[in-house]
């Protein structure tokens, strides 16, 4: 069955950098995805990675994927109190028709 | 500023009321999603409209009904609202149900059903 699953909650100091880890079940994931979610608004797309990729950086992110393992991790360098967040994992499902199967997020709480 | 737009933000409903809630998007995105978060649960899909004209099924579609009026919108309706359906419920649209650049999503309605 299709499953994502991520831990709930993650504190870090203002500077360090920020590990959210996500695993999912389903091998036909063709993207993933992270998402990031402020208090009171709606998901934002951070980045994305192909299922054929092992890693993709872009500026202070860098998404990491072991296909093997189905483990996907999102590293954030130099975190901010302004990525203080609810980040979710997604994947795309090649079903009979794509859809996003999202984790339950992860809270990241950045501490001054 | 172009993106899905959610109406109403806040409700609060008494068990057994209806209501629809509203979703338009203005960047001619042919699919479009309803979702509910629940705390712990991440987003479930409740049901989706891949094209203008069609709807299907998601996860959790017990309780609701949608309607894809037109290209631009994508309403959800609770017949008889359960507390149950007290959640938050997001709306989300991409350009077709295969894109790699994800959806882009509206800022929610918080649904209290007492």
């Amino acid at each position: 069955g299709e499953d994502v699953e991520q831990s709930l909650f993650l504190s870090v100091r203002e500077g360090d950098s920020s590990v959210i880890n996500c695993t999912y079940t389903d091998s036909s994931s063709t993207y993933l995805y992270w998402y990031k979610q402020e208090p009171g608004a709606g998901l934002q797309l951070l980045t994305y990675i192909f299922s054929n990729m092992d890693m993709k950086q872009d500026q202070r992110l860098t998404v990491l994927l072991n296909k093997k393992d189905k483990h996907l991790s999102l590293r954030i360098a130099d975190t901010q109190t302004g990525d203080s967040a609810i980040y979710f994992c997604a994947e795309s499902i090649e079903d009979s028709s794509y859809k996003l199967i999202f984790g339950s997020g992860t809270r990241l709480l950045v501490r001054p | 500023n172009a993106g899905v737009t959610q109406t109403p933000k806040f409700q609060v409903l008494k068990t057994g009321q209806s209501m629809t809630l509203q979703c338009a998007q203005d960047m001619n995105h042919n699919s479009m999603y309803w979702y509910r978060q629940d705390p712990g649960m991440g987003l479930r899909l409740i049901y989706y409209s891949a094209s203008e004209g069609t709807t299907d099924k998601g996860e959790v579609p017990n309780g609701y009904n949608v309607s894809r009026l037109n290209k631009r919108e994508f309403s959800l309706r609770l017949e008889s609202a359960a507390p149950s359906q007290t959640s938050v419920y997001f709306c989300a649209s991409s350009v077709d149900e295969t894109t790699l650049e994800g959806y882009t999503f509206g800022s929610g309605t918080r649904l209290t059903v007492v």
